[in-house]
This record gives structure tokens, C-alpha cells and sequence, in this order.
């Protein structure tokens, strides 16, 4: 079925390197993507979001990269921290979908000091 | 950012109980609020859209008798779990939108266990 899905389930990183997470989307009527950051036992917490009109888009720390043809999404992570360690999740949602939301599987960061 | 505030974090309850999950929107207002799913180590699972004022919407193989969602305002939506069961011993998490096609923000997210 159309899906979201990350190519890996985890990733180690040493503090201070860049992380980049991927994620590929199935679905052609995706036109809005979020990453989204979970830390154990608690809430998803918006990171960073792009439009598919727009193809990188930049926060603190943040890049969020968007190829639409070949519906791939990656979030790199300048400078990686200890308390970058979390799940990452992409989401997207579609024309006519409203608000709603299809979630990745997430990947597991895991930062080495 | 905004601020989606969810109640209780944990609860335990006994089997055959209902127990009740809030979720309110603290400084906007949201027509639709969106109810999660979510299992060790997996992703989140959209139960049901919340609908301000009319009928929560449920995916697919989701029990509405089961899982009671209100939207009695525009600021708060709540999920019944009704006559619970150890296999509804989850993660729960609310998300709601300021506007239309714009970032959805979480709730802490409600632990609960049946026991």
C-alpha cells in the first residue's frame, strides 16, 4: 500500500558530526512534509516542515532536502548532539487530506559522545 | 510554537473499565483534532479525526463504540476508552492544527495499562 517509510531503523552518530535521516514517500499527491522529533515516553515535537513548491528549506541546526522525483525527504542535523538522541519521524499529507497526517516508520538516532 | 496540552500522562485502570483522555488546544483553536495510536518502538497510527461540533471521523478498522471521541469545542477533544482491555494498553497521543494544512502539534501523550 502507499506508505511512508525510512530506510534505516537506526543510525549512530559521534557528537558533533552531521546526522542526515531519510525518508521516502510513496504517494504523488504528497504536497507537505514534516519531521517530527520523539523522545521516549512523550509527545512528537515539530522540527521542521516543507512544501513540495520548495525543494530545501533551512532551521536552526536544521535542513530539510525534498526531491520530488524520486519522492525522497531527508532532515540533516548540523553539529549533532546528545540531546539529538530520539526517534525521528517524517509525516506527510496530501492534497484534499486536510490536516491529516501519515507517519514514517521512524529512525532511532543514537548520539555517541 | 503552539501548545496541545493532553491529561491524564499515565493511568492504570481494571479491565472492563472506561477511561478518559483530554486533549485541549491552549492558545488556538482547532476544528479538528487528531487521536494516535501508538505501540513500543512503532510509529503512530491515526485512529480518528476529531470534528468540532459533529461526528469524529475513524479509519479503518478502528471500533468507534470503542474508542468514544467528543469535540464539544474548539479547544478540547476526549477519547473514551470504553470497557477496557489489557490489548487496549497503549500510547495515546492528540495533535491538533492552528489553520489548514499547516504543522500539527502533539500532545505529551497518555500511557495508559490495563490491567
Amino acid at each position: 500500500g502507499e506508505s511512508v517509510g525510512l530506510h534505516l531503523p537506526t543510525l549512530s552518530v559521534q557528537e558533533g558530526d552531521n546526522s542526515i535521516i531519510n525518508c521516502a514517500y510513496s504517494n504523488s499527491a504528497s504536497d507537505y512534509f514534516i519531521w517530527y522529533k520523539q523522545e521516549s515516553g512523550k509527545g512528537p515535537q515539530f522540527i521542521i516542515d516543507i512544501r513540495s513548491n520548495m525543494d530545501k528549506r533551512q532551521g536552526q541546526r536544521v535542513t530539510v532536502l525534498l526531491n520530488k522525483t524520486v519522492k525522497h525527504l531527508s532532515l540533516q542535523i548540523a553539529a549533532t548532539q546528545p540531546g539529538d538522541s530520539a526517534v525521528y519521524f517524517c509525516a506527510e499529507s496530501r492534497r484534499g487530506g486536510g490536516n491529516k497526517l501519515t507517519f514514517g516508520t521512524g529512525t532511532q538516532l543514537k548520539v555517541e559522545l | 510554537g503552539a501548545v496541545v496540552s493532553q491529561h491524564p500522562s499515565r493511568v492504570i485502570c481494571k479491565s472492563g473499565t472506561s477511561v478518559k483522555i483530554e486533549c485541549r488546544s491552549l492558545d488556538f483553536q482547532a476544528t479538528t483534532m487528531f487521536w494516535y495510536r501508538q505501540f513500543p518502538k512503532k510509529s503512530l497510527m491515526l485512529m480518528a479525526t476529531s470534528n468540532e461540533g459533529s461526528k469524529a471521523t475513524y479509519e479503518q478498522g478502528v471500533e468507534k463504540d470503542k474508542f468514544l471521541i467528543n469535540h464539544a469545542s474548539l479547544t478540547l477533544s476526549t477519547l473514551t476508552v470504553t470497557s477496557a482491555h489489557p490489548e487496549d494498553s497503549s500510547f495515546y497521543i492528540c495533535s491538533a492544527a492552528r489553520g489548514r494544512r499547516t504543522e500539527a502539534f502533539f500532545g505529551q501523550g497518555t500511557r495508559l495499562t490495563v490491567v
